[in-house]
């Protein structure tokens, strides 16, 4: 089956500019989680989302936020995007909400300039 | 909230032999502790996991141990290959209400031939 599918792969922004990163979990997974891959600061978790619903946030302003639709796909957004936001941006989805094995999509990687 | 430490950042090894990548975390009620590989450009894959009630889990070249006491685990790799080469990311899942994944910041292993 399908893995993990993140959209865009690529993409390039100036200071101030929005962003929409996609994510379609695999078929039956419910559970989406965005992290947000940095050098020197691996993996730090943004958000998790079950059943149209955030469910848990981690320390990351405002300006990153997230939704999720009925069919289990997820979208986050970072608006007014700084600098330091330039990243590698990976969903990862579950089959349900606090279990184990995460499947990671191959990611969003953003450049802002 | 969580806070998991992982040591050493880098790790070079010859081919064949053991490499040891250690892990500290904070909260004592995490219960759930995976280790991921992600190898150059690719997305992150479990590759072993193990829950607070187990100390130790093996699978083929693998080996987790975990010390509840001391709050650290560790993965043991034996025998290793070229292919081992890659950055390996423990984590830990809170139990209760917290329950998200809390990464390390990822060890780069080398395995030279």
């Amino acid at each position: 089956k399908a893995g993990v599918t993140q959209t865009p792969r690529y993409l390039i922004k100036t200071r101030g500019q929005q962003v929409t990163l996609s994510c379609s979990p695999i078929s039956g997974h419910r559970s989406v989680s965005w992290y947000q891959q940095t050098p020197g600061q691996g993996l730090q978790f943004l958000f998790e989302y079950f059943s149209e619903t955030q469910r848990n946030k981690g320390n990351f302003p405002g300006r990153f936020s997230g939704r999720q639709f009925s069919n289990s796909r997820s979208e986050m957004n970072v608006s007014t995007l700084e600098l330091g936001d330039s990243a590698l941006y990976l969903c990862a989805t579950a089959l349900q909400m606090n279990t184990g094995e995460l499947f990671f999509g191959e990611g969003s990687r953003l450049t802002v300039l | 909230g969580e806070n998991v430490e992982q040591h050493p950042s880098t790790l070079s090894v010859q081919e064949g032999d053991s490499a040891v990548i250690k892990c500290t975390y904070s909260d004592s009620a995490s219960n759930y502790f995976p280790w991921y590989k992600q190898e150059l450009g690719k997305r992150p894959q479990l590759i072993i996991d193990i829950r607070s009630n187990v100390g130790e889990k093996k699978d083929q070249r693998i080996a987790v141990t975990l010390n509840k006491t001391a709050k650290h685990f560790s993965l043991h790799i034996t025998e290793t290959q070229p292919e081992d080469s890659a950055v390996y990311f423990c984590a830990a899942k809170s139990g209760g209400s917290n329950y998200k994944l809390t990464f390390g910041k990822g060890t780069l292993l080398t395995v030279n031939p």
